[in-house]
C-alpha cells in the first residue's frame, strides 16, 4: 500500500546533540511537509517542499533545517535540540492541487522525539 | 498560526450514542478535511469535502462543508469503543501550490465504559 513512512518512531537525544529524523513517501506526492505537535495540540507547520522549493514558515526556529534529496525523501534537521522541542513530529505529504479540484494531506506516524 | 475554532473541546459519551462536532472561521476556505489521531500516531484523514453545502459520508461518519464556507460539521453514528481519540478539522485555501492547513483546535471523544 502506498504510505508515508517515518522512522524511527521513537527517537531519544542529549540536549544539544544534533538528531536527523526521516520521512519517506510511496505515494509519488510532490509536496512533503514537516509538522510539530505538542501535547494535546494541533500540528504546527515547520515547512514545506513544493518539489524542490523550500518554504520556510516565519515562526520556524533557525534550530529546524530540512533536507529533501528526492522526490520520496524529506529529513528533519535539528542543529541543538532544547528540552522544548521534545514532540512529536509529523510528516505529510499532497499532490500539486492546480488543476485537480481537489486536495487530500497525508500524515506518517510520527517520530515521538524525547530530549534528555 | 491560525486556527480554527473547533467545539466541542471533549466528549464523554457511551457506547452507540451519535456525536456531533464542528468547526467555525472567520475566514472562507474551500476545501475542509477532517482527521481523527490515535494516541501516538499521526492524523488519519476521514472525509473531504470540496463544494459549498457538500454532505459526504463515510461509513458511520458523515461530514458538511457548510453553505457559508466558513464552517464545517462531522457527525458520527452509533459511536463505538474504536471511535476514541482525537479529531481535528481542517481548512485550505488553494495557492498555487503553496496549500498549507489551517488546523483546528481538535475534539477529544472519549466512550465511559
Amino acid at each position: 500500500d502506498a504510505m508515508v513512512i517515518q522512522n524511527p518512531r521513537y527517537q531519544v537525544t542529549q540536549f544539544g546533540k544534533p538528531v536527523t529524523l526521516s520521512c519517506s513517501q510511496t505515494l509519488n506526492h510532490n509536496v512533503m511537509y514537516w509538522y510539530q505537535q505538542k501535547s494535546s495540540q494541533a500540528p504546527k507547520l515547520l515547512f514545506h517542499y513544493y518539489d524542490k522549493d523550500f518554504n520556510n514558515e516565519a515562526d520556524t526556529p533557525d534550530n529546524f533545517q530540512s533536507r529533501r534529496p528526492n522526490t520520496s525523501f524529506c529529513f528533519l534537521d535539528i542543529r541543538s535540540p532544547g528540552l522544548g522541542d521534545a514532540a512529536m513530529y509529523l510528516c505529510a505529504t499532497s499532490r500539486d492541487l492546480t488543476g485537480t479540484g481537489s486536495y487530500e494531506q497525508y500524515f506518517g506516524p510520527g517520530t515521538r522525539l524525547t530530549v534528555t | 498560526g491560525q486556527q480554527l475554532n473547533q467545539s466541542p473541546q471533549s466528549m464523554f459519551i457511551q457506547e452507540g450514542e451519535d456525536v456531533s462536532m464542528n468547526c467555525t472561521s472567520s475566514s472562507i476556505f474551500n476545501t475542509w478535511l477532517w482527521y481523527k489521531q490515535d494516541p501516538g500516531e499521526g492524523p488519519v484523514l476521514l472525509i473531504a469535502l470540496y463544494k459549498a453545502g457538500e454532505l459526504t459520508s463515510n461509513g458511520r461518519l458523515t461530514a458538511q462543508f457548510g453553505i457559508t464556507r466558513k464552517d464545517s460539521f462531522l457527525n458520527i453514528s452509533a459511536s463505538i469503543p474504536s471511535d476514541v481519540g482525537i479529531y481535528f478539522c481542517a481548512g485550505l485555501i488553494t495557492n498555487f501550490g503553496n496549500e498549507k492547513l489551517t488546523f483546528g483546535t481538535g475534539t477529544r471523544l472519549t466512550i465511559i465504559p
